[in-house]
């Protein structure tokens, strides 16, 4: 079975522009996640879905980030405009409803802003 | 909010056990997770505590005290390949933690 599927791996963008990152969750899994990795801020919570819904956007920076949901097996985090410290390593990670303690990662979009 | 602490780095030979620490502020959460990172991977599941004890899973346990706010994942004959970081996280219905990260390495 395949698990959670990112793209792009690897992403380099110029302050300024639009960077849409994309999440396939593990099939059957009705939480998904979207972390920001970072050295100096660690690994942060971002959004949290539940059956698509939105369920906790606190961790999300300010307005120029948004996430989408539009279905069971499909979620974007765009990032517009694009700044220089929003480099990070970008994960995405579903799981089971209600298991939420148990997630499943995927293998992240590595993300440099120049 | 809530607040995990852990040490920031810990050093081991192979072979020895090393016990990583956990301790939290926060209330109204359901358990404590563990999490393995390789360098340059993504973080994968280790562990999972609902209730207070210890769970053994192979080479790694975790315990949990819910009183003590206090959790630690100890890891027993210590391979070259267990040198990574280790997070304990954890969450109720609508949020999750993640701690800062232990780094553990794994001397011959």
């Amino acid at each position: 079975d395949a698990g959670v599927i990112q793209s792009p791996r690897h992403e380099v963008t110029e302050m300024g522009q639009e960077v849409t990152l994309r999440c396939k969750p593990i099939s059957g899994h009705n939480s998904l996640f979207w972390y920001r990795q970072t050295m100096m801020r660690g690994l942060e919570l971002l959004i949290y879905f539940n059956n698509n819904v939105p369920i906790d956007d606190s961790g999300m920076p300010e307005d120029r980030f948004s996430a989408k949901m539009p279905n069971a097996s499909f979620s974007t985090l765009k990032i517009q405009p694009s700044e220089p410290r929003d480099s990070a390593v970008y994960f995405c990670a579903s799981s089971l409803l209600g298991q939420t303690y148990e997630q499943y990662f995927g293998p992240g979009t590595r993300l440099t802003v120049t | 909010g809530q607040s995990l602490e852990q040490p920031s780095e810990v050093t081991a030979v192979e072979g020895a056990i090393v016990q990583i620490n956990c301790t939290y502020q926060t209330s109204g959460f359901y358990g404590l997770s563990w999490y393995q990172q390789h360098d340059g991977g993504a973080p994968t599941f280790l562990s999972y505590n609902a209730l207070d004890g210890l769970e053994e899973t192979g080479r790694f346990s975790s315990f949990l005290s819910r009183s003590d706010s206090y959790g630690y994942l100890l890891l027993q004959e210590l391979q070259m390949k267990d040198s990574a970081s280790y997070f304990c996280a954890v969450g109720n219905f609508n949020k999750f933690y993640f701690g800062s990260g232990t780094k553990l390495n794994v001397k011959p």
